[in-house]
């Protein structure tokens, strides 16, 4: 069984550009969740997809966007990147919605901004 | 609205002696709780979870938890440390009368650090 595996596993950006960082879950999960973890922090619930739509969102800006695909990977597209952007940015994959669910963690895509 | 405050930002201990790492929560409902693990360069890592059943929770490793509503704590521990032990701890919360879409909320980490 292949567990969650996110790319690319480093880049790095400069402010204003865009960003685009994957995400493919576990065989038969049909949930992904992503989470922002600043240096030092603990992860901060970004948003989560179920069965290709965003079912819950936390406090992060609207240039923070995100697709599910039919086969339940997942994409995390951040706008006009900052330089508070710079973090390690996790997903995780679950049967139903985090919560209800146990989640498991991809190992993150750490992004670092300039 | 869920919250965690891990009370201690680092412990140390010597190998072979208990651990303790202590979380608090605040949560409108009946919670469920869990600790996650986060070896360097690593993925995070279930230890255990509470989710309304027995209030003394077995995990992984030989790691446990005691669920106490009455002090709203949740805190870690283990009999005897091994140094494979050493990692960052993380306390979370999540509320599920929300139906799941409000994710996991974590706590800002314990880093635990084994002395040999």
């Amino acid at each position: 069984e292949t567990g969650v595996t996110q790319s690319p596993t480093h880049l790095i950006k400069t402010r204003g550009q865009q960003v685009t960082l994957r995400c493919s879950s576990q065989s038969g999960h049909n949930t992904v969740s992503w989470y922002q973890q600043a240096l030092g922090q603990g992860p901060q619930f970004i948003f989560q997809y179920y069965r290709e739509e965003e079912n819950g969102r936390g406090n992060f800006p609207p240039r923070f966007s995100g697709l599910q695909f039919p086969n339940y990977s997942s994409e995390l597209n951040v706008n006009a990147l900052e330089l508070d952007d710079s973090a390690l940015y996790l997903c995780a994959s679950s049967l139903g919605l985090a919560g209800l669910y146990e989640q498991y963690f991809g190992p993150g895509t750490r992004l670092t901004v300039t | 609205a869920q919250s965690v405050t891990q009370l201690d930002s680092h412990v140390s201990v010597s190998e072979g002696t208990p651990v303790l790492l202590r979380c608090n929560y605040s949560s409108s409902y009946s919670p469920s709780l869990f600790w996650y693990v986060q070896h360097p360069n690593k993925g995070l890592q279930l230890l255990l979870k509470y989710t309304s059943a027995a209030t003394l929770v077995k995990g992984i490793n030989g790691f446990e938890a005691e669920f106490k509503k009455s002090e709203t704590s949740f805190h870690l521990t283990k009999p005897s440390a091994h140094m494979s032990d050493a990692a960052e701890y993380f306390c979370v919360v999540s509320d599920p009368s929300g139906g799941g879409a409000d994710g996991l909320t974590f706590g800002k980490g314990t880093h635990l650090i084994i002395q040999p």
